[in-house]
């Protein structure tokens, strides 16, 4: 049973635009959300992160929005840019232990020129 | 440094080999991470030491078996493989020490190939 999903497996964009991507969750324990931005043949990046105490954490082109009542999430890009095409996966952990992080399954996101 | 470094970059070994996956951070991190990644999958929890102390073990078969020799070197020997097991294997660092530091600083990854 997947407890982080990400339903959107690929999403395309025009560069200068708002890239949107959502990520639920289904365990009520999870209270930190972390993004990753992953290239081929690269492992994943850090991006941004947030905790359940705050419901937006911005960081440049980076905006992550939580909705704990939804048990939702999503990252905001904009402008997206074509170097931002990769693998989004959404992540996420509980204090029981921050160390075991659940990832989605990924969204590959495309920014068209 | 924020540099995550792991040897070799591929690696094939036949069914019998005993091989080893090497990672080696100098950034500090007091937890380092083992994570098994298949093709067009998330990357999947297999271990983590916390202060060389082995901390989370994922019901990992025995055919794996992690090293923590000192705080920067993470080793993941490999004995009996299974053609399933081929996979990218990732290694990640994290400090871990206070509220939002939990981000994980990951490697390129080990391309193993089982035969």
């Amino acid at each position: 049973d997947q407890q982080v999903k990400q339903n959107s497996p690929s999403l395309s964009v025009q560069e200068g635009r708002i890239s949107i991507l959502n990520c639920d969750y289904t365990n009520s324990m999870f209270d930190y959300f972390l993004w990753y931005k992953k290239y081929p043949a690269e492992g994943p990046t850090f991006l941004i992160s947030i905790s359940s105490i705050k419901d937006k954490n911005e960081d440049g082109r980076f905006t992550v929005f939580l909705n704990k009542s939804a048990k939702h999430l999503s990252l905001h890009i904009v402008p997206s840019q074509p170097g931002d095409s990769a693998v989004y996966f959404c992540a996420a952990s509980a204090s029981t232990s921050y160390d075991k992080v659940i990832f989605g399954p990924g969204t590959s996101l495309s920014v068209i020129p | 440094d924020t540099e995550v470094t792991q040897t070799p970059k591929h690696l094939v070994m036949g069914m019998t080999n005993k091989k080893s996956l090497k990672c080696e951070q100098h950034m500090g991190h007091r937890a380092m991470y083992w994570y098994k990644q298949k093709a067009k999958k998330p990357p999947e929890l297999m271990f983590v030491y916390s202060y060389e102390k082995l901390s989370i073990n994922e019901s990992v078969p025995s055919r794996f078996s992690p090293e923590c020799p000192n705080s920067s070197l993470l080793n993941l020997h490999l004995h009996a493989l299974q053609p399933e097991d081929s996979a990218l294997y990732l290694c990640a660092s994290s400090q871990g020490s206070g509220p939002a530091t939990y981000e994980q600083y990951f490697g390129p990854g080990t391309r193993l190939t089982v035969t």
